[in-house]
């Protein structure tokens, strides 16, 4: 079935970028999403990406995709602790339906 | 505007006991509804997913149940609760229909502890 795999932890400076990277098995995805969850809370998207696209941008975030690797990657330029929480990647299945599958998700922590 | 309810916040349950969680969307028509759950380290489970009332789709064989009973209602259920089944349970939607693309909004989460 369709899956999609994060690394679980990512741990970067002030200020440095952060990447964190997302692949997934559904060979004909049409979005790809990433969203953000602060502690406690429910998730709340961040931006997304069409999959006739390689790349998008949105002020400090930074979306790359390819397609072949089925490799996607999201980069937060100047890294916050505000920034600190889980991401996570999510994969709308072509199934139909526009049913999300999500990945583990990527907690992010920022140290100054 | 939409809004989405998901109550209680938190609950703490004895094992064998029955479960019952609600969520509820405003604004919106037929939705497509969801439920994950997030267990620790184990990042987000799709349970089940509703494209319609009384349509369900299960993904997980597992000892809940989910229930849409009215167009934007949505109820997670369990006849007898596990240990295994604690954690943070999540409801969602996102708009009807398919190939568009569609943000997904989420309620604030359960916390669901069976001791």
């Amino acid at each position: 079935g369709e899956d999609v795999e994060q690394s679980l932890f990512l741990s970067v400076r002030e200020g440095d970028s952060s990447v964190i990277n997302c692949t997934y098995t559904d060979s004909s995805s049409t979005y790809l999403y990433w969203y953000k969850q602060e502690p406690g809370a429910g998730l709340q998207l961040l931006t997304y990406i069409f999959s006739n696209m390689d790349m998008k941008q949105d002020q400090r975030l930074t979306v790359l995709l390819n397609k072949k690797d089925k490799h996607l990657s999201l980069r937060i330029a100047d890294t916050q602790t505000g920034d600190s929480a889980i991401y996570f990647c999510a994969d709308q299945f072509s199934g139909g339906y526009n049913k999300l599958i999500f990945g583990a998700g990527t907690r992010l922590a920022v140290h100054p | 505007s939409q809004t989405i309810h998901q109550w209680p916040a938190t609950l703490v349950q004895p094992v064998g006991s029955p479960l019952s969680l609600e969520c509820t969307v405003e604004g919106t028509s037929n939705p497509n509804l969801y439920w994950y759950r997030q267990a620790a380290g184990r990042g987000l489970q799709l349970l089940f997913y509703s494209v319609g009332i009384g349509q369900i789709s299960s993904e997980v064989p597992q000892n809940l149940s989910a229930s849409r009973p009215q167009d934007r209602q949505f109820i997670l259920s369990s006849k007898k609760l596990l240990l295994s089944d604690s954690g943070f349970y999540l409801c969602a939607w996102s708009a009807p229909g398919t190939g568009a693309s569609t943000e997904a909004f989420f309620g604030q989460g359960t916390r669901l502890t069976v001791v």
